[in-house]
């Protein structure tokens, strides 16, 4: 039980494009997913917690308008890059929480090339 | 200020032989410790899930240990295989209904045959 899938696990756009990237629960209810970013040899860096039906709750130095995350039911969660730039390539990891454990449940990560 | 920190940053071993991995945390409150393995360019798989109150959980050859009074944790890998390969981050959940995960910079071991 507890599966995360995310889509697409890889995409190459152009600079200036848009690109949406999709995680849901499989088999549980997430009641709140979060997005991550992650660098070559670093570690996770939390950028947003979205609630389902509530706004995403935004860390300190992530761009709102450039990061957008709806959570519109509790299965779902979509991230959309907008107006991707190169420095905007990099690996992202959605995971999702449940009501009834304490457990994180990672997708598979998107690996997005922006040229 | 909420951390985890970790040693060693990256490890070589032969296959078949054991490892340990360490993580020091301050995650104030604190509710667990948790210990995932990521692949190269895949998502973290949980491997346990530890609370102050537990010292030692197991996962097949996976041991985690947890001394909730150093705050030291320790991630035991016995009879390694090339698979283990992999980045082993060690993350500190904060307390609460929707307390923060603290992550780890994550060791980098290498099992070579």
């Amino acid at each position: 039980g507890a599966v995360v899938s995310q889509h697409p696990s890889w995409v190459i756009c152009k600079s200036g494009t848009s690109v949406k990237i999709e995680c849901r629960s499989l088999d549980f209810q997430a009641t709140t997913m979060f997005w991550y970013r992650q660098f070559p040899k670093q570690s996770l860096m939390l950028m947003a917690t979205s609630n389902e039906g509530s706004k995403a709750t935004y860390e300190q130095g992530v761009e709102k308008d450039k990061f957008l995350i709806n959570h519109a039911s509790l299965t779902l969660s979509t991230l959309t890059v907008t107006s991707a730039h190169p420095e905007d390539s990099s690996f992202y990891i959605c995971s999702a929480m449940g009501h009834a454990w304490d457990g994180y449940t990672f997708g598979s990560g998107t690996r997005l090339t922006v040229v | 200020k909420n951390q985890v920190e970790q040693s060693p940053q990256s490890l070589i071993i032969l296959e078949g032989k054991n490892c340990t991995l360490q993580c020091n945390y301050t995650v104030s409150p604190f509710s667990n410790l948790r210990w995932y393995k990521q692949d190269t360019g895949r998502g973290p798989v949980s491997l346990t899930i530890m609370t102050f109150s537990e010292n030692t959980k197991s996962n097949g050859r996976y041991t985690a240990t947890l001394d909730a009074d150093t705050k030291q944790s320790s991630l035991h890998i016995t009879a390694s295989q090339l698979s283990d390969s992999a980045s082993y981050i060690c993350v500190g959940r904060g307390g609460g209904s929707q307390g923060n995960l603290i992550f780890g910079k994550g060791t980098k071991l290498s099992v070579k045959p």
